[in-house]
């Protein structure tokens, strides 16, 4: 079945330091690929996304690009701020199912 | 446009009762998807409704069930609670089943 594997955690960077969390995918089909951030004690926001092979999906500073032939979709951030500390979660939806496929999360926590 | 609300916030229930929790999609949204969020299982489909009706459905036991509303508003019921269900229950909306915008969830403890 589909999946999502990401970089297991915890990352700790300093302030204004470059950003990558890897993120690979197995699908059947063409999913689409997602972003979200989950920061402590709230739901999933939605970051970004990309529909379909080398879209790049981009907001608040973070990129990333939809790679078919690597399956990949990693997300980077040229200078994280404090305020960037949280857990990021890749996902995957396919077709209509409904049923977003999560990574296991990754926290991020950034130091002044 | 409001975004996806959740109640209650917080629940405490015992082992053996049920709950229900509710979920109010945005405005237009007429798909619900739920998502259970455990530390050991991470985040995990748990089931989709549009238009009223049940599209998808993840491996959960029967306890869990949910419905959905003329409105788009939905609930999802567990009944006779074990304490592995205590988790952070989400609920997300679409507009057809594609980007799915969460709510804050629910945090369930069974005691």
């Amino acid at each position: 079945g589909d999946s999502v594997t990401q970089m297991e955690g915890p990352v700790t960077l300093s302030e204004e330091a470059f950003l990558t969390i890897n993120c690979t995918y197995t699908a059947t089909g063409y999913p689409s690929l997602f972003w979200y951030v989950q920061y402590p004690g709230e739901g999933l926001q939605l970051l970004l996304k990309a529909t379909k092979a080398d879209d790049k999906g981009s907001n608040k500073g973070f990129e990333a690009t939809y790679r078919k032939e690597t399956t990949s979709f990693h997300l980077e951030k040229g200078s994280v701020q404090v305020s960037d500390s949280a857990v990021y979660f890749c996902a995957l939806i396919e077709g209509s199912q409904g049923n977003l496929i999560f990574g296991k999360g990754t926290k991020l926590s950034v130091k002044p | 446009k409001a975004g996806v609300t959740q109640t209650p916030r917080y629940l405490i229930k015992t082992r053996g009762q049920q709950v229900t929790l509710s979920c109010s999609p945005i405005s237009g949204h007429r798909s619900v998807s739920w998502y259970q969020q455990t530390p050991g299982q991470g985040l995990q489909f748990l089931f989709e409704y549009f238009s009223e009706t049940q599209r998808n459905k993840g491996n959960f036991p029967g306890r869990f069930s949910g419905r959905q509303f003329s409105n788009s508003r939905s609930e999802m019921n567990v009944s006779t609670l074990e304490l592995g269900d205590s988790a952070l229950y989400l609920c997300a909306s679409s507009l057809n089943s594609d980007t799915q915008y969460f709510g804050p969830g629910t945090r369930l403890t069974v005691l």
